[in-house]
């Protein structure tokens, strides 16, 4: 199983633009890169998830290096409700009823005004 | 179309005590599971199960049963419920087949054991 280190929190302003890096240093080959958001009192909500290069979808952009040993989930100009806590997960999507997925601590996002 | 649904929404329990979490979900997705959160950390899976009655144990099983005997619900007890098990718990579903972008989340039921 893929381990990933991402910060523990970060502060931003609203209007800015958010970049959290994660590190998976042992991706494997099937591996794909998943973002959940997790705001307080809910439950997780999957928010982007790639295997290369770029994806982009109405909430934010996923960039990721040939080597695959890292991710930067983009979120563009961040409003006071985008404070919430960032999972990055490595794992193979494909596994059968299992989720072999790994939630960490997280990145706990704080937006200002 | 609810999505999927936790009841109850909190409980305090004494040590010794049993309860049973109910998970509900309307659609019609074959695999369900329950995670448990600790402060500061992340979702730790406990059981998991891809059809109706059939379960399997996650990462930290210990202190819990499951059962799924109809599609739309999955059920997890305590028997004797300890000051560990106090966390948030949060139940999730998934349609077979599909990635796991297609997994929803349960709003997580709050239980505390004193």
């Amino acid at each position: 199983l893929a381990k990933t280190t991402q910060p523990i929190s970060m502060d931003s302003y609203e209007g800015q633009e958010v970049n959290i890096t994660c590190s998976h240093n042992n991706i494997a080959t099937n591996d794909y890169i998943t973002w959940y958001q997790q705001f307080p009192s809910q439950g997780p909500r999957f928010i982007i998830q790639g295997y290369k290069t770029k994806v982009t979808n109405e909430v934010a952009s996923l960039f990721i290096p040939a080597d695959r040993k890292s991710s930067t989930l983009s979120l563009p100009r961040v409003s006071l409700s985008d404070t919430a806590v960032y999972y990055c997960l490595v794992g193979d999507i494909f596994s059968g009823g299992y989720n072999k997925l790994i939630f960490g601590a997280g990145t706990r996002l704080a937006v200002h005004p | 179309n609810a999505g999927v649904t936790q009841t109850p929404k909190f409980r305090v329990l004494k040590t010794g005590q049993s309860m049973t979490l109910l998970c509900a979900q309307d659609m019609n997705h074959e695999y369900m599971y329950w995670y448990r959160q600790d402060p500061g950390m992340g979702l730790r899976l406990i059981h998991y199960s891809v059809g109706e009655g059939t379960t399997a144990k996650g990462e930290v099983p210990d202190g819990y049963n499951v059962s799924r005997l109809k599609k739309q619900n999955f059920l997890l007890g305590l028997e004797s419920a300890a000051p560990s098990q106090t966390s948030v718990y949060f139940c999730a579903s998934r349609p077979r087949g599909q990635g796991i972008e297609t997994q929803y989340f349960g709003p997580g039921t709050r239980l505390l054991v004193l």
